[in-house]
């Protein structure tokens, strides 16, 4: 079983639609919780963080439920600049004190016009 | 500031051939990691420095990899002798402490034929 479980998708979506990716982690010590964004031949470029308490950046909603081990992102009004892969990353600190990401294989998102 | 930099952008060798990669981290990031992506897989974990220290290297697939850190600035991967399954991605990143956010390079695209 993988760490970090995406749906991988496709999503295709118009202008303007609203969009949820989903994602669940196995490891109850993960300490912290990302979206990243990557583009096609791109490296991932951090999109926002994710907190229990939930948090919001524009268009961009994120919620964490550490209960059920359950990450998501919600994007309203979506444009076509938000066309890209959406990586779902944990962080759990290791004896070593390494903070490494641990990844899931990416949500695709595609708008279209 | 100048981003996390990688290079080569691309090397194709054949089987058997040796490669470094290198990878110059933001300036002032005493935190450094490689990642590495396969096709069809996510991105994982190769090992982590802190300055010039390798912290964790579990994420090394085998003793044919080899990184250093030399005065703590930049970093080098080596590979050798390459074998075809060490086609892929190759991430680096940098951190300025332990809670901070990673910032990726753009990465080694890397073909062993």
């Amino acid at each position: 079983r993988k760490e970090v479980e995406q749906d991988p998708g496709p999503f295709n979506v118009p202008e303007g639609a609203t969009v949820a990716f989903n994602c669940t982690y196995s490891n109850s010590a993960s300490q912290s919780f990302f979206w990243y964004r990557q583009d096609c031949r791109k490296e991932p470029k951090l999109l926002m963080s994710v907190y229990s308490s939930g948090n919001e950046d524009g268009r961009f909603t994120a919620q964490l439920n550490r209960a059920s081990q359950y990450i998501s992102l919600l994007i309203r009004d979506s444009k076509l600049s938000d066309s890209a892969t959406y990586l779902c990353v944990v962080s759990t600190r290791a004896d070593t004190g390494r903070r490494a990401l641990t990844f899931g294989s990416g949500t695709r998102l595609q708008v279209q016009p | 500031e100048a981003g996390v930099t990688q290079f080569p952008s691309h090397s194709v060798i054949e089987k058997g051939q040796t490669v470094t990669l290198r990878c110059d981290p933001i300036s002032g990031h005493d935190n450094l990691y490689w990642y590495r992506r396969v096709m069809g897989k996510e991105i994982k974990f190769l090992l982590h420095f802190v300055k010039e220290s390798k912290q964790d290297e579990s994420g090394m697939p085998n003793n044919r990899f080899l990184a250093e850190r030399t005065g703590g600035t930049y970093s080098t991967l080596k590979v050798q002798p390459a074998e075809l399954e060490d086609s892929g991605v190759y991430f680096c990143a940098s951190q300025r402490t332990a809670l901070s956010t990673q910032y990726f390079g753009p990465g080694t695209r890397l073909t062993v034929l």
